[in-house]
């Protein structure tokens, strides 16, 4: 399992857009890069995940270069809400064999 | 949907004593994963449940760690004796899983925080 650098924490203010990059120079042909949120007290929540080019949803874009290397999730317009930590995961997370290997993620600080 | 049910949400213990945490994960999920989350660092699987058999448990200390998901439903995760180091919080996953299926997300309950004193 691939693993992933990303910085330990940001701070941002309300409305900007934040985009956090995670490296992950060995990630394999099969491996998918997938990002999770965390509240205090709650537990991780998935926000997005993809192969390569970008993906979009309601709550952000996935960025990820022609080489996989690294990728960058980007969330528009953040609010106080947004605060929270970051993860980023890289694994072949198929039905059978999914496993998730957490960094120590990024501590995103939104302020007003 | 419900989601993932845990309980308890808090347990405070001493050392050497005995605690079980339970786990009812989303109807029809086939996986089911327990994680470890010590303060300030991510997530740390301990094992994982394909049905009612383990997948992977190669990061759980068997020596006092054990767990089980005997119907292939709900799991309880138990550690006897603690110890002071396992305070943490303990996360409990699902996926729907399956032999055919892709990248899976996976669902987490609010997790079971521990003290050992």
């Amino acid at each position: 399992l691939a693993k992933t650098t990303q910085p330990i924490s940001m701070d941002s203010y309300e409305g900007q857009e934040v985009n956090i990059t995670c490296s992950h120079n060995n990630i394999a042909t099969n491996d998918y890069i997938t990002w999770y949120q965390q509240f205090p007290s709650q537990g991780p929540r998935f926000i997005i995940q993809g192969y390569k080019t970008k993906v979009t949803n309601e709550v952000a874009s996935l960025f990820i270069p022609a080489d996989r290397k690294s990728s960058t999730l980007s969330l528009p317009r953040v609010s106080l809400s947004d605060t929270a930590v970051y993860y980023c995961l890289v694994g072949e997370v198929s039905g059978n064999t999914g496993k998730l290997i957490f960094g120590q993620g990024t501590t995103l600080q939104v302020k007003p | 949907e419900a989601g993932v049910a845990q309980s308890p949400r808090y347990k405070i213990i001493e050392k050497r004593q005995s605690v079980a945490f339970w786990c009812n994960p989303i109807s029809g999920h086939a996986t089911l994963y327990w994680y470890q989350q010590i303060l300030g660092q991510g997530p740390k699987l301990l094992i994982q449940f394909q049905n009612n058999g383990v997948v992977d448990d190669s990061q759980l200390p068997k020596d006092r760690f054990s767990a089980e998901r005997l119907k292939g439903v709900d799991s309880t995760l138990k550690i006897q004796p603690a110890k002071l180091e396992d305070s943490a919080v303990y996360l409990c996953a699902s996926t729907p899983g399956g032999v055919l299926a892709g990248p899976d997300t996976q669902y987490f309950g609010p997790g079971t925080r521990l003290t050992v004193l």
